[in-house]
């Protein structure tokens, strides 16, 4: 069975420009979630998404937005790139009460 | 609020037992987790546990929970050099997002 799959696994952006992040969850699993993990920041929360409406976002400005489409899939986007938005963005899938996480997204902006 | 704390760095010899704390401020956790992330790699589901669990023993990992204390701990029997890798211990109550600590970087000398 395949597991969380991110895309694309890397992604070099301008500041100012957008980024599309991209994450299809386990088969089966009607949850995502969203993280950020910078360089010496640990794991912070982004959003979560479950059966297709947010259910609870971080402490993160509104350019970072996203949504789940109906076959739960998972979009993030982040609008208005900042430099300091490069990072590893991990997506994760749940089925109660395990959590398992994609390879992330690392994104770089310049 | 929720917080997660960790220690930082742990080093030990190949062979021995290694044991890597966590300590959790949310009294209403469900759930407690442990992951292991390797360089440049997603989050990798190592075992979790219950609240009103006092012990979980998987394969060489074994997980204590003093639920008075707030405390979580991981122990790796027979530690390899494979086992070198971020140990990230996480929380949640199951109606949010998990919460992780800032992660226990285990260096497993040969």
């Amino acid at each position: 069975e395949a597991g969380v799959t991110q895309s694309p696994t890397h992604l070099i952006k301008t500041r100012g420009q957008q980024a599309t992040l991209r994450c299809s969850p386990i088969s089966g699993h009607t949850s995502v979630y969203w993280y950020q993990q910078a360089l010496g920041l640990g794991l912070q929360f982004l959003l979560w998404y479950d059966e297709g409406e947010e259910r609870n976002r971080g402490n993160f400005p509104p350019r970072f937005s996203g949504r789940q489409f109906p076959n739960y899939s998972s979009e993030l986007n982040v609008n208005a790139l900042e430099l300091e938005d490069s990072a590893l963005y991990l997506c994760a899938s749940s089925l109660e009460p395990a959590a398992f996480f994609g390879q992330g997204t690392r994104l770089t902006v310049v | 609020g929720e917080d997660v704390e960790q220690s930082l760095f742990l080093s030990v010899r190949e062979g021995d037992s290694s044991v890597i704390n966590c300590t959790y401020t949310d009294s209403s956790s469900t759930y407690l987790y442990w992951y292991k992330q390797e360089p440049g790699a997603g989050l990798q589901l190592l075992t979790y546990i219950f609240s009103n669990m006092d012990m979980k023993q998987d394969q060489r990992l074994t997980v204590l929970l003093n639920k008075k204390d707030k405390h979580l701990s991981l122990r790796i029997a027979d530690t390899q050099t494979g086992d070198s890798a971020i140990y990230f211990c996480a929380e949640s109550t199951g109606r949010r997002a998990l919460t992780f600590g800032s992660g226990t970087r285990l260096q497993v000398q040969p």
